[in-house]
C-alpha cells in the first residue's frame, strides 16, 4: 500500500520568499513521486517527477524538489515566490507494477504582496 | 503531453438525474482515469476506463452509480446516475500515455457539478 502525507493544509509567504511544500510518502516499493499543481478553475498541471537517478530534480515555473529515501520525503521549493504561484499543490506517489497515483490531500499556497 | 478536453466544465443538475461527461484526448493513450475531487478535498479514483470492456472500479465505487464507456484509445464517458447533493464535485478525466508506472497522468480541466 502506498500513502502520502503533505503537512499543513495551507501555506502562506510573501512575495520573493522561499517557497517550502511538504511531502512524505510510503511506499512497499521504491516509488514514484510526482508534484502538481491545480489553479482555480482547473484540472492539474505537472510541476516534476521523480522516477530513478538524479535525486534532485527540476520544474517547470522554477520549482524543483528532492528526493530523500532516508526520510521518506519529497519536498517542493521554489527559491523566490511570485503572486502566480498562488494555488493548490498535490503530492501524489505510484510505484513498483502499480499505475494508480494516491494523492496526498493538497497544500493551500497563498503569496501576499 | 496529450491535449485532453472535458464536457461539460461546469454543470447544474436537479437532484436524481444523470449527467455524462466526455473525455477527448487529441492522441492515443494507453490508460484513462476518472477522478472525483469533493469540495476542498484531494483526489479520489473512482475507476479506470477500459479500452471496449468494463472498467476497473476502485473500492466504494460502483458501476451502476458510475458506469463509464471507452470505445476507443482517445474517447471515454463517466455517467453520474441518480444524483444526489452528495455527488457535488469535481470530476476529472486523467491519461497516461504508455501505461507505464513511472510515467506521469495527464489532466483535463474537469467538470464541475453541482446538484440542487
Amino acid at each position: 500500500a502506498q500513502s502520502v502525507t503533505q503537512l499543513g493544509s495551507h501555506v502562506s509567504v510573501s512575495e520573493g520568499a522561499l517557497v517550502l511544500l511538504r511531502c512524505n510518502y510510503s511506499s512497499s516499493v521504491p516509488p514514484y513521486l510526482f508534484w502538481y499543481v491545480q489553479y482555480p478553475n482547473q484540472g492539474l498541471q505537472l510541476l516534476l517527477k521523480y522516477t530513478t537517478g538524479a535525486t534532485l530534480v527540476k520544474g517547470i515555473n522554477g520549482f524543483e524538489a528532492e528526493f530523500k529515501k532516508s526520510e521518506t520525503s519529497f519536498h517542493l521549493t521554489k527559491p523566490s515566490a511570485h503572486m502566480s504561484d498562488a494555488a493548490e499543490y498535490f503530492c501524489a506517489v505510484s510505484g513498483g507494477s502499480n499505475y494508480k497515483l494516491t494523492f496526498g490531500k493538497g497544500t493551500l499556497l497563498t503569496v501576499n504582496p | 503531453s496529450a491535449v485532453i478536453s472535458q464536457k461539460p466544465s461546469r454543470d447544474i443538475c436537479q437532484r436524481g438525474t444523470s449527467l455524462t461527461i466526455q473525455c477527448q484526448v487529441d492522441s492515443q493513450v494507453t490508460m484513462m482515469f476518472w477522478y472525483r475531487q469533493q469540495p476542498g478535498q484531494s483526489l479520489t479514483l473512482i475507476a479506470t476506463a477500459n479500452q471496449g470492456s468494463e472498467a476497473t472500479y476502485e473500492s466504494g465505487f460502483v458501476i451502476d452509480k458510475f458506469p463509464i464507456s471507452r470505445p476507443n484509445l482517445t474517447f471515454s464517458t463517466l455517467t453520474v446516475s441518480n444524483m444526489s447533493p452528495e455527488d457535488s464535485s469535481i470530476y476529472l478525466c486523467s491519461v497516461q500515455i504508455w501505461g507505464e508506472p513511472h510515467q506521469p497522468q495527464h489532466f483535463g480541466d474537469g467538470t464541475r457539478l453541482s446538484i440542487l
